[in-house]
């Protein structure tokens, strides 16, 4: 079975600084990938970064990155120089690596970005 | 915009009846997946299809149904609806390019059941 643990509920950082969610997975899946994604308060979901277990450098995607640390089993999202529009709902997701695998997501972290 | 589209919108509905929700993946994309998010449950995966077959299944009520048609849109019917459906309910799609692994979202249907 797959689990996602996010054990931030909440936090604030300040605008044009970096902040780093939190992020830890189990899976018995050989081959999983590791997946972000943003919901603002309008309720959609964002997809923002994907990582694979066996990528062997970390994903980046504009100001996004993937702290991937395979053996601590973590996933963290690093954003640089945070933007306002940064504050919204962040989920952590695992799936098998497989075509087809279903995304199992964390509780999310609510970011506030503060000016 | 993620190229996936989910009518209607907003659903409020009683409780007993039918609905149906609606979603049409990215193009190219031949994998659909049905999500569902509660303040209770938070987000859970119900079901998902490829190119027209049922690849996989989550925590789907037996009142719940979908189904994926020859032009890749899927279907996700809702029966005998309770208090407790009431959520939004996400749909995703994703394979249309090799090792592609990325789901993306539709907006969602918001679902209120009285």
């Amino acid at each position: 079975a797959q689990k996602i643990t996010q054990t931030q509920p909440g936090m604030f950082v300040q605008e044009k600084e970096a902040v780093t969610l939190d992020c830890t997975y189990d899976t018995s899946d050989p081959s999983y990938g590791l997946f972000w994604y943003k919901q603002p308060s309008s309720g959609e979901m964002i997809f923002l970064i994907y990582q694979g277990s066996y990528d062997q450098q970390n994903a980046t995607e504009g100001r996004y990155s993937l702290n991937f640390q395979k053996a601590r089993k973590s996933a963290n999202l690093v954003i640089s120089a945070s933007q306002l529009g940064d504050s919204a709902m962040y989920f952590c997701a695992t799936a098998p690596v497989y075509q087809g695998g279903k995304l199992i997501f964390g509780q999310g972290t609510e970011l506030s970005v503060k000016p | 915009d993620s190229g996936v589209t989910q009518t209607p919108k907003h659903l409020i509905t009683a409780t007993g009846q039918r609905v149906t929700l609606r979603c049409s993946p990215r193009s190219g994309d031949l994998s659909v997946y049905w999500y569902q998010q509660s303040l209770d449950q938070g987000l859970q995966f119900l079901i998902q299809y490829y190119n027209g077959e049922e690849r996989a299944k989550g925590n789907i009520l037996e009142r719940f149904s979908a189904q994926q048609f020859p032009d890749l849109h899927s279907e996700l019917n809702l029966s005998s609806l309770e208090l407790g459906d009431s959520a939004l309910y996400f749909c995703a799609s994703s394979g249309g390019k090799p090792a592609s692994y990325e789901q993306y979202f539709g907006p969602g249907t918001r679902l209120t059941v009285t």
